[in-house]
C-alpha cells in the first residue's frame, strides 16, 4: 500500500527556531512535493524532489531516496511560517497519482 | 504571468442540487488536476486533464465529472450534492503531465463549496 507518513502533526516554536518537518513514504516514488497551505485555503507549492537537496530563502528540502525519507527545514524561523506544511508523493505504482501526507500543522509564535 | 485562478471562491449549494467550478491554469499549461480537501480525509485526489482528455482518475464516484477546453480551462461538475461533498476544491496546473519526471503542479485559491 502507497503511504505518506508526516511528523510531527503539530509544531510550536518560537521565532528565529530551527524547525524540521518529516516525511516518509512506503515505495519508489517518481517524486515528493512539499506545500504550504495558509488559513484559507490557498496552496503553494514549496519544493519538488526526487533526490538531493533543494534551498529557497530560509527553507531547505532534503530527500533520502535510500532511506524513504525526506526533510523539510526552515531556518530563523518567523510568525509569518505558521500555515499547514503538505508533503506529497508521486508513486510509479499508482499512476503517479499524488498520494498527500496529512500535513503538519506550524505555528510560530513571536 | 498569472496564476492559476479558480471560480467561484465560495459557493453555498443544497442537497441534491448540482455544481460546477472552473479553473483557469496558468498560460502554457496544458495539464489541469483537481483534489478534495476535507478535514477527515485531507487531500484526495480527483482527476487529471491533459490536452482535453482525462488522463486519471482517483476514487470518487460518477457524480463527480471535468472536462476540459481547449484552452486548457477545465470544469469540475458534482451532480447531485450530498453534505459529504462540503470541501475545499482545488485545482493544479502543469505544464506537462503531472506523470512526467520534473513536473511541478501550481495550485489555485480553491473554491470553498458548502452543502446544506
Amino acid at each position: 500500500k502507497n503511504e505518506v507518513e508526516q511528523s510531527p502533526q503539530n509544531l510550536t516554536a518560537q521565532e528565529g527556531e530551527f524547525i524540521t518537518i518529516n516525511c516518509s513514504y512506503s515505495v519508489g516514488i517518481s517524486a515528493l512535493h512539499w506545500l504550504q497551505q495558509h488559513p484559507g485555503g490557498g496552496i503553494v507549492s514549496l519544493f519538488m524532489l526526487s533526490s538531493g537537496k533543494k534551498k529557497h530563502g530560509r527553507l531547505i528540502a532534503t530527500i533520502n531516496i535510500q532511506e524513504k525519507h525526506s526533510s523539510l527545514h526552515i531556518t530563523a524561523s518567523h510568525p509569518r511560517d505558521s500555515a499547514v506544511y503538505i508533503c506529497a508523493v508521486s508513486f510509479m505504482d499508482s499512476n503517479y497519482q499524488l498520494i498527500w501526507g496529512a500535513g503538519t500543522k506550524l505555528i510560530i509564535k513571536p | 504571468k498569472a496564476g492559476v485562478t479558480q471560480t467561484p471562491r465560495y459557493l453555498i449549494k443544497t442537497r441534491g442540487q448540482q455544481v460546477t467550478l472552473s479553473c483557469s491554469p496558468i498560460s502554457g499549461h496544458r495539464s489541469v488536476s483537481w483534489y478534495q480537501q476535507t478535514p477527515g480525509q485531507g487531500l484526495q485526489f480527483l482527476f487529471e486533464y491533459f490536452s482535453e482528455t482525462q488522463r486519471n482518475k482517483g476514487n470518487f464516484p460518477g457524480r463527480f465529472s471535468g472536462r476540459q477546453f481547449s484552452n486548457s480551462r477545465s470544469e469540475m461538475n458534482v451532480s447531485t450534492l450530498e453534505l459529504g461533498d462540503s470541501a475545499l476544491y482545488l485545482c493544479a496546473s502543469s505544464p506537462h503531465r503531472t506523470s512526467d519526471l520534473g513536473n511541478e503542479q501550481f495550485f489555485g485559491p480553491g473554491t470553498r463549496l458548502t452543502v446544506l
